[in-house]
């Protein structure tokens, strides 16, 4: 079956616009969950999805950062107003695991987001 | 705050070589450690993962051990092919929460 799928691969944009970044989880998948990477650094935590729900946004830098999933299956990562420190691939992961339940999150390959 | 350590940073190892990676983590209150492999400009693959309650996870010529108690855990890659050479990340999952906490990985390099 496909895996975590995530559009735009490579997106580049000017200083002060506003991009979308979209995933795709595996299908049935409950929970979905935004990191952010560095050039050679670990991903970092942005915000945690349950179904349609949002319960962890304790990862997003800012306000600019938005994230959606309305329907509890693709979801939206927005940030507004980007500035050359948003410049990271952004991946996205989803697990059929929900609360005490041992199961892996698997990723997409991410967006590799330039900000001029 | 978990902080997670990956040493080394890079290794370079001939073909055949078994080896060995190091992972710390600071908080022994973990769910579970992950094990990623991350190839260039790609996402990361789930290697192992180790719940709290185990020592030890086997997949083909990876073994994962976890020391909860001293905060370690180890991946050890037996007689390494060039096809392993990736960035290998480790993360831990908090008690009482979902989110992955990741070290910065270990480059590791086989030459054929």
């Amino acid at each position: 079956g496909a895996g975590v799928s995530q559009s735009p691969r490579y997106k580049v944009a000017k200083r002060g616009q506003d991009v979308a970044l979209r995933c795709d989880p595996i299908s049935g998948h409950v929970s979905l969950f935004w990191y952010q990477q560095a050039l050679g650094q670990g991903p970092e935590f942005l915000t945690y999805f349950q179904n349609e729900a949002q319960l962890d946004k304790s990862g997003l830098p800012s306000d600019r950062f938005f994230a959606e999933r309305p329907e509890g299956s693709v979801s939206t990562l927005k940030i507004q107003r980007t500035q050359q420190e948003d410049s990271a691939v952004y991946l996205c992961a989803s697990s059929s695991a929900q609360g005490y339940s041992n199961q892996p999150q698997h990723f997409g390959d991410g967006t590799r987001l330039s900000i001029l | 705050k978990q902080e997670v350590t990956q040493i080394p940073a890079a290794l370079s190892v001939p073909e055949g070589e078994n080896l060995v990676l190091n992972c710390s983590f600071t908080d022994s209150a973990i769910y579970n450690l992950q094990w990623f492999r991350q190839d260039p400009g790609k996402g990361l693959t789930s290697l192992l993962l180790i719940q709290s309650s185990q020592r030890e996870q086997t997949s083909g010529r990876l073994n994962a051990s976890l020391d909860k108690s001293s905060g370690r855990s180890t991946l050890y890659i037996a007689a390494s092919q060039p096809g392993d050479s990736a960035t290998y990340l480790c993360a831990v999952r908090q008690g009482g929460s979902e989110k992955l906490v990741f070290g910065k990985g270990t480059k590791l390099t086989v030459n054929p």
